[in-house]
């Protein structure tokens, strides 16, 4: 069964980078039929699609995050990571990572999702 | 963007009700769409895909529909564990989005 974990600092200062990391075990970040994804959501509202990825390098992001937004796979480690700039108060959010089917683009695995809170 | 509107934001209902929450999108999706669940504190659980394939695991009291821009996700026969928010997100052009949520309250 595949599990995802998110890890990263909880606090950012404004206009600092946010960056976090998800550890993927029982699947391999390698796998061709996979896409791997940041999604966020603030305190108490809805969710936000970041971004997805595969291991070759395939990506597409948000247009309203394009600008801030890197992500990269490192298959060594079964990670993909997650970095935003120039973070402000609304980038506070959980951020979860999941794994998504190419075939229907849902997310079917998640990670538990990490708080990260921009404050000075 | 394609956006996705929920409706009710949230619903009061009893242990053995049958719910029905919809989601229209401002534009045609075809089947391209899924429902999740999320309890407090914890990451969404999908339900359903393709508008109407039921995920793996999930009991068959839950049920999607429709097609185009309009959908449902009843719910028949509500559970205590059943008790949460539902989102709908569609896959058809990216950036994938997401509903607002509709909160399944105990009555």
């Amino acid at each position: 069964q595949v599990q995802l974990q998110e890890s990263g600092p909880g606090l950012v200062k404004p206009s600092e980078t946010l960056s976090l990391t998800c550890t993927v075990s029982g699947d391999s970040v390698s796998s061709g039929s996979y896409f791997w994804s940041w999604i966020r959501q603030p305190p108490g509202k809805g969710l936000e699609w970041i971004g997805y990825m595969n291991y070759n390098g395939n990506t597409k992001y948000n247009p309203s995050l394009k600008s801030r937004v890197t992500t990269s796979v490192d298959t060594s480690k079964n990670q993909f990571s997650l970095k935003l700039t120039s973070v402000t108060a609304a980038d506070t959010a959980v951020y979860y990572c999941a794994k998504v089917h190419s075939s229907s683009w849902v997310l079917a695995h998640w990670g538990q999702g990490t708080l990260v809170t921009v404050s000075s | 963007d394609v956006q996705l509107t929920q409706s009710p934001s949230s619903v009061s209902a009893s242990v053995g009700d049958r719910v029905t929450i919809t989601c229209r999108a401002s534009q045609d999706i075809n089947n391209w769409l899924a429902w999740y669940q999320q309890k407090p504190g914890k990451a969404p659980n999908l339900l359903i895909y393709a508008a109407s394939s039921l995920q793996s695991g999930v009991p068959s009291r839950f049920s999607g529909s429709g097609s185009g821009t309009h959908f449902t996700l009843t719910i028949s026969g509500l559970q205590p564990e059943d008790f949460a928010t539902y989102f709908c997100q569609q896959a058809n052009s990216f950036p994938f989005t997401f509903g607002g949520g509709t909160k399944v309250e105990i009555k």
